[in-house]
């Protein structure tokens, strides 16, 4: 079945570093692909997606591109900051999983100032 | 135009009662999606409806578990008899028809303690 796997953290990094949260999937048929963030006692917001291979997606200074070459959406940012702080789940629906999205374990990500 | 909306944020029930909870969809949105999220853990898939049918409840228990989503109304997740276990931030997510989790949204959630 499909599945995803995500990059375990927690991941500490100093403010302003580069930020790279690896993430492959396993599926049959063409998923589409997702970044999701939750911050502290909320719920998941999307933060971006992609729907095809070689796809871009972005928002909020994250990016990442839909390879599916290597079955990856890694999530990356250029400079965090503080407010990046969260817990980030990559995600696919679609192909044999039409009816659902499935998450990966989320990846920790905190911010030092 | 309001998000998905759940309620309440945070139920704590004794071992043995029953819990509710309910999710108002989008507005414009047929499908209604429900997730478990057990502590430190990711999101699992329970049950996928649209009014007033059962699409897919291949994640949802065998036992206890049960959801609706009826013509006026709410979405709900029922579970009773509730065990520590069932512990958890349940969310429901929404779309409109004909989009899949392209176009779906989720909820902040219901924290469930049980004591």
């Amino acid at each position: 079945g499909n599945s995803v796997t995500q990059m375990e953290g927690p991941v500490t990094l100093s403010e302003e570093a580069f930020l790279t949260i690896n993430c492959t999937y396993t599926a049959t048929g063409y998923p589409s692909l997702f970044w999701y963030v939750q911050y502290p006692g909320e719920g998941l917001q999307l933060l971006l997606k992609a729907t095809k291979a070689d796809d871009k997606g972005s928002n909020k200074g994250f990016e990442a591109t839909y390879r599916k070459e290597t079955t990856s959406f890694h999530l990356e940012k250029g400079s965090v900051q503080v407010s990046d702080s969260a817990v980030y789940f990559c995600a696919l629906s679609g192909g044999s999983s039409a009816s659902k999205i499935i998450f990966g374990s989320g990846t920790r990500l905190s911010i030092r100032p | 135009n309001a998000g998905v909306m759940q309620n309440p944020r945070h139920l704590v029930r004794r071992r043995g009662q029953e819990a509710r909870l309910r999710c108002s969809p989008m507005k414009g949105h047929s499908h209604v999606y429900w997730y478990r999220q057990l502590p430190e853990e990711g999101l699992k898939f329970m049950v996928y409806l649209q009014k007033e049918n059962i699409i897919d409840e291949s994640g949802m228990p065998k036992e206890r578990f049960s959801a609706e989503f009826p013509k006026e109304g709410p979405s709900i997740l029922r579970i009773q008899q509730v065990v520590r276990g069932d512990s958890a931030a349940y969310f429901c997510a929404s779309s409109p028809p004909g989009t899949g989790f392209t176009e779906a949204f989720f909820g902040q959630g219901t924290r469930l303690t049980v004591v």
